[in-house]
């Protein structure tokens, strides 16, 4: 079946940086488009950052560019998020999602909680 | 940027009712609305996708409709398990967005 499994999430200083990985298995990964998505404490969920199949196709939320890279590795089934320049308010729950079609997201991981704080 | 509202913001019902839940946008999405199920400690869960199709496994209690910039989820009996955050989700266009959810509490 399909999973997400996400890691590298914790506590870090702003400013700092942190790069969470997000392990895929039980589907064609290489043939979906991936997103990152979070949701702050007790808040709703916000989009994030997306990559086509094939990594050549890269968006981003505004609150994030220039500071997070979205990136994969088809051969590894692993999608990666680049934080840098961390604010505290990147501090949230981050899943990745995958595509059922057309920007929907059909399966999701379990979350990796990052903390931003001094 | 899309802006999606969702109302109300908290649904107080009992098991068996018909909950009927709102999102409007700030611009046409034609038909590219989705909504998701979120229940404490979990992750989203796709319920209906393109404003009216229901994803794999989503029980026929769970309907949507709508087109343009008005859009309604529908639960014709609610179920102990349906009572959870429901939020919609554009994707006309970038950046993606969500509404701010609708909560489905117990009455």
């Amino acid at each position: 079946q399909v999973q997400l499994v996400e890691s590298g999430g914790g506590v870090v200083q702003p400013g700092r940086s942190l790069r969470l990985s997000c392990a895929a298995s039980g589907f064609s990964f290489s043939s979906y488009a991936m997103h990152w998505v979070r949701q702050a404490p007790g808040k709703g969920l916000e989009w994030v950052a997306a990559i086509s199949y094939d990594g050549s196709n890269e968006f981003y939320v505004d609150s994030v560019k220039g500071r997070f890279t979205i990136s994969r590795d088809n051969s590894k089934n692993t999608l990666y998020l680049q934080m840098n320049s961390l604010r505290a308010e990147d501090t949230a729950v981050y899943y990745c999602a995958k595509e059922i079609t057309n920007h929907y997201f059909d399966r999701w991981g379990q979350g990796t909680l990052v903390t931003v704080s001094s | 940027e899309i802006v999606l509202t969702q109302s109300p913001a908290t649904l107080s019902l009992s098991p068996g009712e018909r909950a009927t839940l709102s999102c409007r946008a700030s611009q046409s999405l034609r038909s590219h609305l989705a909504w998701y199920q979120q229940k404490p400690g979990q992750a989203p869960r796709l319920l209906i996708y393109d404003a009216s199709n229901r994803a794999t496994g989503i029980p026929a209690r769970f309907s949507g409709s709508g087109s343009g910039t008005d859009f309604t989820l529908t639960i014709t009996s609610l179920e102990p398990e349906d009572f959870a955050v429901y939020y919609c989700q554009q994707r006309s266009s970038w950046p993606l967005t969500f509404g701010g959810g609708t909560r489905v509490e117990i009455k």
